[in-house]
């Protein structure tokens, strides 16, 4: 079955540590998003890539490292810098398209939690 | 930069209808998505926009209107399961997508 994996579900770190989380697809999609979301709170946009080797700052991408070297994986890295780092991070992915009549909708991974002390 | 304004909670009874609106400020739309997101979970795709008019899909819809920059999801035949949150997200070109804050969906017996 094609879908999205996130590892691993939970993580703990103590603080000035960086991790890395791991987002993989297997769905040929061209496009995958990081994103960040706080209780009660909306999702926002960290990274964003199009195709491999290359990527896009988001919302909030101060403190965040992402790389493209694959397709299929595309892992995000939360650096000591990141002021409050404690978030529930998801992975998504689509096909990449530019027309506006059809969308491809996002697909989803079932999350990372983050949690840094 | 994009924005996205939509109510923080509505609460309603089974059975009942939900109207869920969106206002957007953006550059470069292309379209309105609604994506519904169960606690703990994943969002999961509803709908998308990139025409003036309503959409249906079954006792969800979705309308937008590109001049008023305006859309909104309607609930309808409310079930206890859909007691979740709902996003509007904006498409804008690059293939950026901007979520709103989300609307969460209380459904009562």
């Amino acid at each position: 079955d094609g879908g999205i994996t996130q590892s691993p579900k939970y993580l703990f770190r103590k603080e000035g540590q960086n991790v890395t989380l791991s987002c993989e697809q297997n769905l040929n999609h061209d496009a995958m998003y990081w994103y960040r979301q706080d209780p009660g709170q909306g999702l926002r946009l960290i990274y964003y890539s199009q195709i491999v080797n290359d990527f896009q700052k988001g919302d909030i991408a101060e403190g965040y490292s992402v790389s493209r070297e694959k397709k299929e994986s595309f892992p995000l890295t939360v650096t000591s810098a990141q002021k409050n780092p404690t978030a529930f991070y998801l992975c998504a992915s689509t096909i990449s398209r530019t027309g506006t009549a059809s969308d491809s909708p996002l697909h989803f991974g079932n999350g990372t939690r983050l949690t840094v002390t | 930069g994009q924005s996205l304004e939509q109510p923080s909670e509505v609460t309603a009874v089974e059975g009942a209808i939900v109207q869920i609106n969106c206002t957007y400020q953006t550059s470069g739309f292309y379209g309105l998505s609604w994506y519904q997101q169960h606690d703990g979970g994943a969002p999961t795709f509803l709908s998308y926009n990139a025409l003036d008019g309503l959409e249906e899909t079954g006792r969800f819809s979705s309308f937008l209107s590109r001049s008023d920059s305006y859309g909104y999801l309607l609930l309808q035949e409310l079930q206890m399961k859909d007691s979740a949150s709902y996003f509007c997200a904006v498409k804008a070109a690059g293939n950026k997508l901007t979520f709103g804050g989300g609307t969460r969906v209380l459904v009562k017996p």
